[in-house]
């Protein structure tokens, strides 16, 4: 079965600054998607950035993008110029290529809290 | 914009309470799912279906079952509430097609207290 592991619980950046969230993950497929998503304080999850394990390019999505690392398993999400919307728990999910039933589902880590100051 | 809306924001219910989640998606899609988010434990599947009538169980889908009657609702049912399911319920949706494109949409989460 996989697994996500995300091993920061909190993380504290300067508004302005660079922070690197880490997330890693197991599992034995080949083909699969890596997910980043946001979750404001009482507000909606809402997804920030994707990856295709099959795409060895990593991602960017404006201020946001990932470390893509396939063979040590690896997807850590950057923010740069963090701002004070930066704020929220951030989520690391996968989801099997192989799409059928179960399969087809995302697999979450536990969540890091960030937290930008003024 | 794909629109996932849930019936209530806050819920208090008490043990033994039969209660009922309701989830509404507005873009057609297949697949709905119910998780539950705990501090430290991030997100934890529940139930989901794939088709109207369909129903498969998640990770921990004791103490709850689904209904999906039309294709866009889906309802979480505590069949009699307890302490242990105080929690935020979160609903999802997607497309059945696969692919990196293929997010789930979640809704604004119900926070539920069982007293």
């Amino acid at each position: 079965a996989q697994t996500v592991t995300q091993s920061q619980p909190e993380m504290s950046v300067q508004e302005a600054e660079t922070v690197t969230l880490s997330c890693t993950y197991d599992t034995s497929e080949s083909d699969y998607y890596l997910f980043w998503y946001k979750q404001p304080p009482s507000r909606q999850m809402i997804l920030v950035i994707r990856q295709e394990a099959y795409k060895q390019q990593n991602a960017t999505e404006n201020r946001f993008s990932v470390n893509f690392q396939k063979a040590a398993k690896s997807f850590s999400l950057k923010i740069s110029d963090s701002q004070l919307g930066d704020a929220a728990m951030y989520f690391c999910a996968y989801r099997s290529a192989y799409y059928g039933g179960s399969q087809g589902n995302l697999i979450f880590g536990k969540g890091t809290k960030l937290s930008v100051k003024p | 914009d794909v629109k996932v809306t849930q019936s209530s924001r806050y819920l208090v219910k008490r043990t033994g309470e039969k209660v009922f989640l309701e989830c509404v998606q507005d873009m057609d899609h297949e697949n709905m799912f119910w998780y539950r988010q705990d501090p430290g434990l991030g997100l934890r599947l529940i139930y989901f279906s794939y088709d109207v009538k369909m129903k498969e169980k998640g990770d921990i889908p004791e103490g709850y079952s689904v209904s999906r009657e039309k294709k866009e609702r889906f309802s979480l049912i505590l069949e009699s509430a307890s302490t242990n399911q105080t929690s935020m319920y979160l609903c999802a949706s997607n497309l059945m097609t696969g692919g990196a494109r293929n997010e789930q949409f979640f809704g604004p989460g119900t926070r539920l207290t069982v007293l």
